[in-house]
């Protein structure tokens, strides 16, 4: 049984391009939740998503970040026209049903030069 | 807004020691987690809690949830190398979706 999966693991940017993150969850999740680490800080909630329905999106900036989670395929985390503060990990976790435990993907991690 | 605050942010213990982080939320919380990193990994759920009281051991490592639900503790007895690593702590507050609001975490060093 496949882990979440999150690719690519690191992704390089320059200053206004755009980055698309992408996530997939654990087998038979059904729920997407993003966050993102700078370093020596904890995790910030960003958006939370089910299949088709952003549920949450209070952690997320207004201008230029965006999230999907489409009937199929994976979850996407869309940043455009990056700047250097979005230097970051940017990780996904995903839940079951039940939404406990939440099983964190390997992260992306962003940098922008 | 909800802040959950872990203070120190890294501590070193030499290994056999014993080691105690704590946890403090603003808000009482439906649940509380705790979650390890290692250096370049991502966050593994280790624990979780619900109850009032609650303790958890999972073999050197013991967990608890405060009285009034605001706040927890994490103690590991004879620390070993394999136990570094940042541990967070991470607040659900009932009706929240779910979503969780981590502590800045504790890095922990152990000397050999």
């Amino acid at each position: 049984n496949a882990g979440v999966m999150q690719n690519p693991r690191h992704l390089v940017r320059r200053r206004g391009q755009e980055a698309r993150l992408r996530c997939s969850p654990m087998k038979g999740h059904s729920h997407v939740y993003w966050y993102r680490q700078l370093p020596e800080e904890g995790l910030k909630f960003m958006v939370y998503l089910q299949k088709e329905n952003i549920i949450d999106e209070s952690g997320m900036p207004k201008e230029r970040f965006s999230a999907e989670f489409p009937k199929e395929g994976p979850s996407i985390l869309r940043i455009q026209q990056v700047v250097r503060g979005d230097s970051a990990a940017y990780f996904c976790a995903s839940t079951g049903i039940s939404r406990e435990t939440q099983y964190f993907g390997p992260g992306t991690r962003l940098l922008v030069l | 807004g909800q802040q959950v605050m872990q203070i120190p942010q890294y501590q070193h213990v030499q290994e056999g020691e014993d080691f105690t982080t704590y946890c403090n939320s603003s808000t009482t919380l439906s649940n509380i987690q705790w979650y390890k990193q290692r250096p370049g990994g991502h966050p593994v759920f280790l624990i979780q809690l619900v109850k009032s009281g609650e303790v958890k051991k999972q073999k050197r490592l013991t967990f608890q949830f405060g009285e009034a639900k605001k706040n927890s503790s994490l103690h590991i007895t004879a620390t070993q190398t394999t136990d570094v690593g940042t541990y967070f702590c991470a607040g659900e507050v009932t009706g929240a979706n779910s979503k969780l609001t981590f502590g800045k975490g504790i890095t922990l060093s152990v000397r050999p």
